[in-house]
């Protein structure tokens, strides 16, 4: 099967600047989700998509992040605006459902705020 | 204060080696996810433990769920080059459904 698509791979933006990135899950996968892993430190939880509505985004900076699945498929997560401690990699995952089924994750977009 | 502890946080060994690498919590977890990550790549699934007490075997690699469900291990016999990475505990606790990760633990495997 073919695992899940991120891109950009990488991105250097100047900080007060806008970022998007897209995510296009494995097919038939309902769950989504978008991690930030900052260079040293373990994935850290976006938001959490459940087909196009949004289990869990209590850990997203909601002033200058957001995201969105309209059709229950791929994903965007947009930064606007960036600021330097937001340079981090940013991983998208989905998973056939939420709870204890295993994440499959991209390669992730690399983010360098200057 | 991080809800998953993992030790130690670097380890670097020869070829040949035998390791263990820590996951430690004082929640319980309805079940645990190591991940093996490496560079320039997402996190790549190892095992799930659901059951207090399991032990899991994969080749080489040995996983242990507490009997509390509040820790784990991952024991690693006759390390090879190709271990090398950042291995992540990621557990979902009992009372959410959050999938929280740890911080890992980078391991070197030297030739």
């Amino acid at each position: 099967e073919a695992g899940v698509a991120q891109s950009p791979r990488y991105k250097i933006i100047e900080k007060r600047q806008s970022v998007a990135f897209w995510c296009n899950p494995i097919s038939g996968h309902a769950t989504l989700y978008w991690y930030q892993q900052i260079l040293g430190q373990g994935p850290k939880l976006l938001i959490q998509f459940q087909n196009n509505g949004v289990v869990d985004d209590s850990q997203l900076p909601k002033d200058r992040f957001s995201a969105e699945r309209l059709k229950g498929v791929d994903s965007t997560l947009k930064i606007q605006p960036a600021k330097l401690e937001d340079s981090a990699v940013y991983l998208c995952a989905s998973s056939l459902h939420s709870r204890n089924s295993p994440l499959h994750f991209g390669n992730g977009t690399r983010l360098t705020v200057t | 204060t991080q809800l998953l502890e993992q030790s130690p946080q670097f380890l670097s060994i020869q070829e040949g080696e035998n390791l263990t690498v820590y996951c430690n919590s004082s929640s319980v977890f309805s079940s645990l996810q190591w991940y093996r990550q490496e560079p320039g790549e997402g996190p790549v699934l190892l095992v799930t433990v659901v059951t207090g007490g399991e032990v899991k075997k994969l080749k080489r690699l040995t996983f242990q769920f507490g009997d509390a469900r509040k820790d784990s291990s991952l024991h690693i016999t006759a390390a090879q080059t190709g271990d090398t990475g950042l291995y992540l505990c990621a557990g979902v606790e009992t009372s959410g459904s959050r999938l929280t990760f740890g911080e890992g633990t980078q391991l070197t495997v030297n030739p």
